[in-house]
């Protein structure tokens, strides 16, 4: 079963404009992580955020983390058409011994 | 430079065939991960090593297995009781807590 669910599942917008991303999961998590995938390729680590950690930012992205609410969000600031992209959080939940839940994924469409 | 290497990129395979696909790694990783993503259902984990000559069953193991003889090298080879088989396969690697480096990934196709 999926443990992350992404909100929205399909995100356009306008280059430079700012893209904002929300997972919810199910369970306590150790840390939880967002990662992209370009069409037909493995996929690529963007942030990891530990459950004892409210905000995390790296570059462009700024992940936000509620474990009260169970929820998380990535903010991508002045998108570029490079950023467009599958976006997906994947959770490593308590006793799951670094074992990744993925979510579906949010499709972002970044027009130039 | 370190990461994970994936081969074949595309494989096909006929009915009733087993088929391998090869996962090497050189960044001294210790647990490695095999997934199956499906159009519209993310990833969904098949098996996984977190130690040599240990693996554990995933969420969806039927019809699949693996080996882990050494550290680099966690081979999946689709057997012909999965059903299903046709998907892309993305490998990956990481060291205790950190995120996962991925492959390239392999995309197999059933003729």
């Amino acid at each position: 079963s999926q443990q992350g669910e992404e909100d929205p599942q399909a995100l356009s917008i306008q280059e430079g404009e700012n893209a904002t991303m929300n997972c919810s999961y199910k369970t306590s998590i150790n840390n939880l992580q967002w990662y992209r995938q370009n069409s037909g390729r493995g996929l690529v680590h963007l942030i990891l955020i530990r459950s004892n950690e409210r905000e995390k930012h790296s570059g462009r992205l700024r992940v936000t983390l509620d474990t009260s609410k169970k929820s998380s969000s990535l903010l991508i600031t002045a998108s570029r058409a490079a950023d467009t992209a599958s976006y997906f959080c994947a959770t490593d939940a308590t006793g799951a011994n670094s074992k990744l839940t993925f979510g579906k994924g949010i499709t972002l469409s970044v027009r130039p | 430079d370190g990461g994970i290497t994936q081969s074949p990129k595309y494989l096909f395979r006929k009915e009733g065939q087993n088929v391998t696909l090869s996962c090497e790694q050189n960044l001294n990783h210790d647990a490695m991960y095999w997934y199956r993503q499906d159009p519209g259902q993310g990833l969904r984990l098949i098996y996984y090593s977190q130690i040599v000559n240990d693996f554990q069953k995933g969420d969806i193991a039927e019809g699949y297995s693996v080996s882990r003889e050494k550290k680099e090298s966690f081979p999946l080879t689709v057997t012909s009781a999965q059903k299903n088989p046709t998907a892309f396969y993305l490998c990956a690697s990481t060291h205790r807590t950190g995120g996962y480096t991925f492959g390239s990934g392999t995309r197999l196709t059933v003729v």
